[in-house]
């Protein structure tokens, strides 16, 4: 139980163009879901917290217009880069928690390698 | 606030030998403590978790930590390295259920045949 997953696993898209990633909680349901970014050889940094009916926290430093968050159901939150740029080439991961039982550990979704051209 | 370091950012054992990752917390309220494993281009599996019960804390395949709160760490430890353990290994704390998580940069381990 308790399965994240996220789609697509690797994307490539060209200077400019939007990409949308999908993070769902197959077993569970997630008020809460948190969207993480992890560059090359680093760890994984917080970007926003994705709450369910309402709008995103986003950490510092993190642009909100650039990186749309959309939590429209219990089991689905999504990420959208917005006119992505190479800079934007990263590895991208979403985690959440059932709300019942409530459990301590975060469950990861298998990240999304990300590649602007 | 909440904080973890991971000293050595990588680390090499012989096959067989012990496997020891250095994990240090800083957090203003009692923590919960994890650590995961990732394979390249994979996302996060846990290894085990602290949360206030046992301060040995056993996970899956062969991993355990301690948890010390005079020193303020959360090193994982195995007595034998396997090549299969050759993985990035990151700490990390949380305040608690459906709270954020803060990571340590990660330790690569490298398991040396």
């Amino acid at each position: 139980g308790a399965v994240v997953s996220q789609h697509p696993s690797r994307v490539i898209c060209k200077s400019g163009t939007s990409v949308k990633i999908e993070c769902r909680s197959l077993d569970f349901q997630a008020t809460t879901m948190f969207w993480y970014r992890q560059f090359p050889k680093q760890s994984l940094m917080l970007m926003a917290t994705s709450n369910e009916g309402s709008k995103a926290t986003y950490e510092q430093g993190v642009e909100k217009d650039k990186f749309l968050i959309n939590h429209a159901s219990l089991t689905l939150s999504t990420l959208t880069v917005t006119s992505a740029h190479p800079e934007d080439s990263s590895f991208y991961i979403c985690s959440a928690s059932p709300r019942t039982p409530r459990r301590s550990e975060a469950f990861f979704g298998q990240g999304t390698r990300l590649t602007v051209v | 606030a909440q904080s973890v370091t991971q000293l050595g950012s990588h680390v090499s054992v012989s096959e067989g030998a012990l496997v020891l990752l250095r994990c240090n917390y800083s957090s203003s309220v009692p923590p919960y403590l994890f650590w995961y494993v990732q394979y390249p281009n994979q996302g996060l599996q846990l290894l085990l978790k602290y949360t206030s019960a046992a301060t040995l804390v056993k996970g899956i395949n062969g991993f355990e930590a301690e948890f010390k709160k005079s020193e303020t760490s959360f090193h994982l430890t195995k007595p034998s390295a396997h090549m299969s353990d050759a993985a990035e290994y990151f700490c990390a704390v949380s305040l608690g259920t459906g709270n954020q998580f803060y990571f340590g940069t990660g330790t690569s381990l490298t398991v040396i045949p």
